[in-house]
Parts: structure tokens; C-alpha cells; sequence
């Protein structure tokens, strides 16, 4: 069975701290993912990795960054939190394009609820 | 760019009977795949279905199908004999290659309750 592990289910930060959302992955998935779920919007990407060290901005990486040093495990960041960045955060991972082993699927965590107080 | 409709916010359905998810998707990509994943109260997103732009058949997974009409661009998930354990948040997303990585786009969600 793919995991998809996040670190954390629940959070509550304070404004202008430095939150890091940690993932980890054990199915040797090259492309890791990282959105965000808002009512209403559904899900939207904030970045995206396809390999280690390797990253790309998504649809709203403002306010966000991400880092993958290791090919398992992928973390996004809030340099400085703000009260707009309460959210879901959802992390996936999958193969890459080409690879027809489960039809590209990307396999998600459970979800850390974050609220910024 | 790509898009996904899902237009019910919400549906009701009597325990048993089946029920159908609207989905419709927007591309120019000839070469694209369509999920569908369930998000129960717990969070964790739940891969339900796939469905290749050119599968001939419909997909279908134990009491899950997928209702591919491509020249509508619609692909509706009917769900069969309804459980108490379906009531969830239903998501359609639609997969395409943009220059050279998976891009995935995501509807808004449609809750399903089961009554009993």
C-alpha cells in the first residue's frame, strides 16, 4: 500500500512564525505535490517537485516555499505565517509522466489543518 | 487552460439507491486522464476511479463507474447501491502533461450524504 505521511494533523501558529509542513512518501514516487483545500475553491497547488532538489511554483506560491533534499520527503514552508494561510494543506506524491505503472495517481496524506492566530 | 465543472455543491441519496456526481472538463490536450477521489470527514483524499482520454470503456471499480461521454467533455461518477460509509466530499481532477511535468486540476467538491 502507497503512505503518504504528514507530520502533523492539527497546528495552531502565530502570525510572522516559521511553520514547516513535513511529507514523507514510501513508494520512491519521483514527483512530490503540495496544496492547499479551501471551501468553495478546492484544491489548488502551491508547488511541486519532480525530483530531489528540484522544484516548480504551482498556481499560489506566494507566501510559501518548499525544499527536497531527500527524495521521500518534501516540506513546504511559511516564512513568515499569516492569518490568510489557515487552510488544509494536503501533500501528494506520484510517478512521472511516462511511467504507466497506476496510471500516474497521485496518492495523498491525511492533511494538516493549520491555523494562524 | 484546464478546467473542471462539478456543479452540485451537495446531494442527498436514500441508502441503496445509486447516485450520480456531475463532472464536466475543459482541455485542448488531446491526451488526458480523469479522476475521481472521496474525501470523508477524516481528510485524507481517497483515489476512487480513473478513466484515460482514450480508454474505449468505461471504467468502473466495485460499486464505482465512470460515465465518460467525450464528446460532452462530461465524466460522472455513479456510484451504485449507496452506503452510509459514501457520505463524503466527491472530487473530480483532471490530469494533463504540460511541458513535460503532470499538471492536475481539481473541481470544487460535491458532498454526498447517504440517508438512512
Amino acid at each position: 500500500d502507497v503512505k503518504v505521511t504528514q507530520s502533523s494533523r492539527y497546528l495552531v501558529k502565530r502570525t510572522g512564525e516559521k511553520v514547516f509542513l513535513e511529507c514523507v512518501q514510501d513508494m520512491d514516487h519521483e514527483n512530490m505535490f503540495w496544496y492547499r483545500q479551501d471551501p468553495g475553491l478546492g484544491l489548488r497547488l502551491i508547488y511541486f517537485s519532480y525530483d530531489v532538489k528540484m522544484k516548480e511554483k504551482g498556481d499560489i506560491p506566494e507566501g510559501y516555499s518548499v525544499s527536497r533534499e531527500k527524495k521521500e520527503r518534501f516540506s513546504l514552508i511559511l516564512e513568515s505565517a499569516s492569518t490568510n494561510q489557515t487552510s488544509m494543506y494536503l501533500c501528494a506524491s506520484s510517478f512521472p509522466p511516462g511511467r504507466s505503472v497506476g496510471k500516474n495517481i497521485q496518492y495523498f496524506g491525511a492533511g494538516t489543518r493549520l491555523s494562524v492566530l | 487552460a484546464q478546467k473542471i465543472t462539478q456543479t452540485q455543491p451537495g446531494m442527498f441519496v436514500q441508502e441503496k439507491e445509486a447516485v450520480t456526481l456531475d463532472c464536466t472538463y475543459d482541455t485542448s490536450d488531446p491526451s488526458y486522464g480523469l479522476f475521481w477521489y472521496k474525501q470523508p470527514s477524516s481528510g485524507e483524499m481517497i483515489f476512487l476511479i480513473y478513466q484515460g482520454s482514450y480508454d474505449q470503456q468505461n471504467a468502473t471499480e466495485g460499486r464505482y463507474s465512470l460515465n465518460f461521454q467525450k464528446a460532452r467533455k462530461s465524466a460522472n461518477l455513479v456510484i451504485s447501491a449507496s452506503q452510509l460509509g459514501d457520505s463524503a466530499m466527491y472530487f473530480c481532477a483532471m490530469r494533463v502533461h504540460s511541458g513535460g511535468y503532470q499538471k492536475v486540476t481539481f473541481g470544487i467538491g460535491t458532498k454526498l450524504q447517504v440517508i438512512p
